[in-house]
């Protein structure tokens, strides 16, 4: 079976100090592969999105960035961050593109910015 | 613009009791709706998926409905349990050929003794 494995589940970091936050699937091959940010009171919006190796699209221009250096390790990452950063990061991994098809959630990251 | 709003915003009921959630959108063009269970201060879990051509599909306790016309969309709980207790979350993704997902902002349930 499939599963999809978050990590850290919370982290506190200063403001200016570099972020790396890693989500890996199992189970599955080529997955597309998601990060979303949830903000307090807010829906989830999508950060970036992956449909292979090395491809990655971004939703919303900010301070964050996203690498998939292999087909099933999917990677948020971030020289400096802002305080405006903090929120409840959530990995994603879907197969391919149909009607049907289902979104799998990772557990999530809490990441406050002080 | 696409939006999907849910209502009530939050909502207490007692434990053994039913209730109906809310969900309308204005994704076009439309997809797909999901229904979505998140516990606190953790990843979402999906409950059902519905595409255009589908009015009802129910996941245990569980009942989903959907108005493509309307673009409305319900989550009826039947038996609440103190487990109901979660954010349900609204999603309806767009048919561009990859999954995007529109999230409403969601219902927090508390379902009390």
């Amino acid at each position: 079976s499939q599963t999809i494995h978050q990590w850290p589940a919370t982290l506190v970091q200063p403001v200016g100090s570099p972020l790396s936050l890693e989500c890996t699937v199992e189970g599955t091959s080529n997955p597309n592969l998601y990060w979303y940010r949830q903000a307090a009171g807010r829906g989830l919006q999508l950060l970036f999105y992956s449909v292979g190796i090395g491809q990655i699209s971004s939703e919303v221009p900010q301070n964050l960035s996203a690498s998939r250096p292999q087909d099933r390790q999917f990677i948020l990452s971030s020289k400096k961050l802002l305080l405006s950063d903090s929120g409840f990061y959530l990995c994603a991994w879907s197969g391919l593109w149909q009607r049907g098809t289902e979104a799998f959630f990772g557990q999530g990251t809490r990441l406050t910015v002080v | 613009k696409n939006q999907v709003e849910q209502s009530p915003q939050s909502l207490i009921i007692l434990e053994g009791k039913n209730c109906t959630l809310q969900c309308n959108y204005t994704v076009s063009p439309f997809s797909n709706l999901r229904w979505y269970k998140q516990d606190t201060g953790r990843g979402p879990v999906s409950l059902t998926i519905m595409t255009f051509s589908e009015n009802t599909k129910s996941n245990g306790r569980y009942t989903a409905t959907l108005d493509a016309d309307t673009k409305q969309s319900s989550l009826h709980i039947t038996a609440s349990q103190l487990s109901d207790s979660a954010s349900y979350i609204c999603v309806v993704s767009f048919n561009t050929g990859f999954q995007k997902l529109v999230f409403g902002t969601g219902t927090r349930l508390l379902v009390s003794p």
